[in-house]
């Protein structure tokens, strides 16, 4: 079947710009993590979604990000006044069920550049 | 939080070799992913492995719960093993994935 899908695959935005990011689950997953992968490092969490809610979103850096899931199936990453320092690759995972003892998917991730 | 440590950071092989790649986790896990990223940078799951032994054609992987580590093993490694692999875990407080540092394996014909 079809794996975890983002668009765009790339993204390159000029500082203080919005911009969207959007991720497609496996079918059937209830669970939708957005993780950001820096250069030279492993991914680090964002926002997890149980269905329709955020139910945690600790690992967002500061207000300017945002996340939906509006049916508790696409999700958007959204990034207000983008700074030089979002520039990272954004990685979403979805998993069957909700918690961490369950195998998450990624996807192949949208490298944002902000120049 | 739970810590996760990958060692060695690089590796550089011959085509042919084989090798052992380590993650250390610092505390009781529910959940133990590897993954290699690809040079594209796509996350490539190798083996759910929270606990037990498990193998795939030339890759295994063991995780000795009990002794917060796991292995992979890579044998008769080809130049498509290049890149980078992670080692992932999660535990019953957390939400989600905490990952290592990663090891990036050259694998040179």
């Amino acid at each position: 079947g079809a794996g975890v899908s983002q668009t765009p695959s790339n993204k390159v935005t000029e500082k203080g710009k919005y911009v969207e990011l959007r991720c497609d689950p496996i079918s059937g997953h209830t669970a939708l993590y957005w993780y950001r992968q820096s250069l030279g490092q492993g991914p680090e969490f964002l926002i997890y979604f149980q269905g329709t809610g955020a139910a945690d979103d600790s690992g967002l850096p500061n207000d300017r990000f945002f996340a939906v899931r509006p049916e508790g199936s696409v999700s958007t990453l959204k990034i207000q006044r983008t700074e030089r320092g979002d520039s990272a690759v954004y990685l979403c995972a979805s998993s069957l069920y909700p918690g961490t003892a369950y195998e998450q998917y990624f996807g192949p991730g949208t490298r944002l550049t902000v120049t | 939080g739970i810590q996760v440590e990958q060692s060695p950071p690089d590796l550089i092989l011959q085509e042919g070799a084989n090798s052992t790649l380590r993650c250390n986790f610092s505390d009781s896990v529910n959940n133990l992913q590897w993954f290699h990223q690809n040079p594209w940078g796509q996350l490539i799951n190798l083996f759910y492995i929270p606990s037990g032994t498990k193998q795939n054609g030339r890759l295994s992987a063991t995780t000795v719960a009990t002794e917060r580590y796991s292995l992979l093993y890579i044998s008769s490694s080809q130049t498509t093993d290049s890149g980078v692999y992670f080692c992932a875990v999660g535990d019953q407080a957390g939400t989600a994935l905490i990952f290592g540092k990663g090891t990036t394996l050259s694998v040179s014909s």
